[in-house]
C-alpha cells in the first residue's frame, strides 16, 4: 500500500517568511496530492491540491510543487501570517477507482508563526 | 449548500460498550470515506464507501468496527466491544467523484475508559 512520509513535524518561522512543508510517497500510481490545514479543535480543510499531470500550482501565498520521477512534493506558504498557524497534512491517492482511493495521510507538520 | 456532519462531536464510553457514530455527507456525495486520527498520530483511512457498497475496506482495525451505509446517503460506524486503544477522533469525508475534493466532518471524539 501507499506510505505518505511528512517532515517536518514542527516548523517555527518567523512571521513575514516562507515555509516549506516537504512529504514524499511510495506508491507510483499515485496521482492525486492534497493538502490539508487543521486549526485546532477544527475539521481538516483543503487548501490546495495538485494532480500528476502538472508540476506546480500556485494560489496566491500558497503553492505546491510534484516531482513524480522522485515521488515527492511539497507545500510553499510565502509571506507567513499568524493566522496560517496550524497543522498541515499531505496525502495522496490514486484516485483511479482501483480500491486506493482512501486518502493517505502524512503525519502532519506544526507550523508555529512567531510574531 | 451543508456540509459534513457528524454526531455526537464527543463520546465517553466504558471499555466493552458500544458506540455508534454517524456521518451525513454532503448530498449527491457518492463516496464517503471513514478515517481515524489517534492520539495525535497521523489521520488513517478506515474505508470508503461508493453509494451503499464497500469499495474499500482495507484500513479497518479489526472485526470490533462495522461500517454501514444503507440506502447510499448517512453511514454509521460501529465499534463494539469498544477497546481502550479505540479512543480518537474519528473523521467522515464525502467526495462528488473519484480523486476530488474530499470534504471533511469535524469530528467526532470517542475516548474509551
Amino acid at each position: 500500500g501507499e506510505n505518505v512520509e511528512q517532515h517536518p513535524s514542527t516548523l517555527s518561522v518567523q512571521e513575514g517568511d516562507s515555509a516549506v512543508i516537504k512529504c514524499t510517497y511510495s506508491d507510483s500510481a499515485s496521482n492525486y496530492f492534497p493538502w490539508y490545514k487543521q486549526e485546532l479543535g477544527k475539521r481538516p480543510q483543503l487548501i490546495i491540491d495538485i494532480r500528476s499531470n502538472v508540476g506546480e500550482k500556485k494560489d496566491q501565498r500558497i503553492a505546491v510543487t510534484l516531482n513524480k520521477t522522485a515521488k515527492h512534493f511539497s507545500l510553499h506558504i510565502t509571506e507567513t501570517q499568524p493566522e496560517d498557524s496550524a497543522v498541515y497534512f499531505c496525502a495522496a491517492s490514486s484516485g483511479s477507482g482501483g480500491g486506493a482511493d482512501g486518502l493517505t495521510f502524512g503525519k502532519g507538520t506544526h507550523l508555529i508563526i512567531q510574531p | 449548500e451543508a456540509g459534513v456532519t457528524q454526531f455526537p462531536s464527543h463520546s465517553v464510553i466504558e471499555k466493552g460498550q458500544t458506540v455508534t457514530l454517524r456521518c451525513d455527507p454532503i448530498s449527491g456525495h457518492d463516496n464517503l470515506y471513514w478515517y481515524r486520527r489517534v492520539m495525535g498520530k497521523e489521520i488513517k483511512f478506515l474505508l470508503h464507501f461508493v453509494k451503499e457498497s464497500k469499495q474499500d475496506e482495507s484500513g479497518m482495525p479489526n472485526n470490533r468496527f462495522l461500517a454501514e451505509r444503507t440506502g447510499g446517503t448517512y453511514s454509521t460506524l460501529k465499534v463494539q466491544p469498544a477497546e481502550l486503544e479505540d479512543s480518537g477522533v474519528y473523521f467522515c469525508a464525502s467526495s462528488r467523484a473519484l480523486g476530488t475534493e474530499a470534504f471533511f466532518g469535524q469530528g467526532t471524539r470517542l475516548t474509551v475508559v
